[in-house]
């Protein structure tokens, strides 16, 4: 089946030390986002690549950045991690025809953890 | 900007009770409306969606009506199951925009 797919699905990591985050698809999606999902409240998005093109929302912190080499991948990485940047992150797709509005479509998510 | 206000959880029912989540927005222009579905540890998965006023969405024996004269897509089903037991979440596409804004969530809980 076709579908969004992250790794790890646990990842934990010290306090400062780098860590990317990792999402591949197979749905041939043009538009990609990050979402930070702290316990018990809503997804926040990160930032989004629609085709190449990256877009950060104004509050995503400078810690956060992004990289997606090609269509099919996309990695979040936190360079300097703290324990406020523990939460779930997930991963979406969408297809943005610019015409007809596509649902996105969701990983399962990476739980990440500071110690 | 654009908002989404979602009803406030937890909600606990008992099996075959009937659900409602109260979801309103706000929004300039002709948005999309969308629910998505949490399930414990998972991704969020996409339950219905309306793009037009008056557009019901499906699925599941879940409903919900968009309705722009009350700002609202409230989720509705009649007979709820244990397997229902998730948050819901109310989401909303603005107008040439490309992410989503969500509600806070609502957990259900459906007991037997």
């Amino acid at each position: 089946d076709a579908m969004v797919i992250q790794n790890p699905r646990y990842q934990v990591t010290q306090f400062g030390k780098p860590v990317t985050l990792s999402c591949s698809q197979t749905l041939n999606h043009n538009v990609m986002y990050w979402y930070q999902q702290k316990s018990s409240q809503a997804p926040k998005l990160l930032f989004h690549y629609y085709d190449k093109d990256f877009n950060n929302e104004a509050d995503t912190p400078d810690n956060f950045q992004s990289r997606r080499p090609n269509t099919s991948f996309c990695f979040l990485d936190i360079r300097s991690p703290g324990l406020g940047d523990a939460a779930m992150y997930l991963c979406a797709t969408s297809r943005d025809s610019g015409q007809f509005v596509q649902p996105q479509h969701f990983g399962d998510g990476t739980r990440l953890s500071i110690l | 900007g654009d908002s989404v206000t979602q009803m406030e959880g937890p909600v606990t029912l008992s099996e075959e009770a009937f659900l409602t989540i109260n979801c309103t927005y706000t929004a300039t222009g002709y948005p999309s409306l969308f629910w998505y579905v949490q399930y414990p540890g998972e991704g969020l998965q996409l339950l219905l969606k309306a793009t037009k006023a008056d557009d019901k969405g499906s699925n599941k024996g879940f409903e919900a009506t968009y309705r722009k004269e009350t700002t609202s897509f409230h989720l509705e089903k009649g007979s709820v199951q244990v397997s229902d037991s998730a948050v819901y979440f109310c989401a909303l596409k603005g107008t040439g925009a490309n992410n989503l804004f969500f509600g806070t969530g609502t957990r259900l809980t459906v007991i037997p």
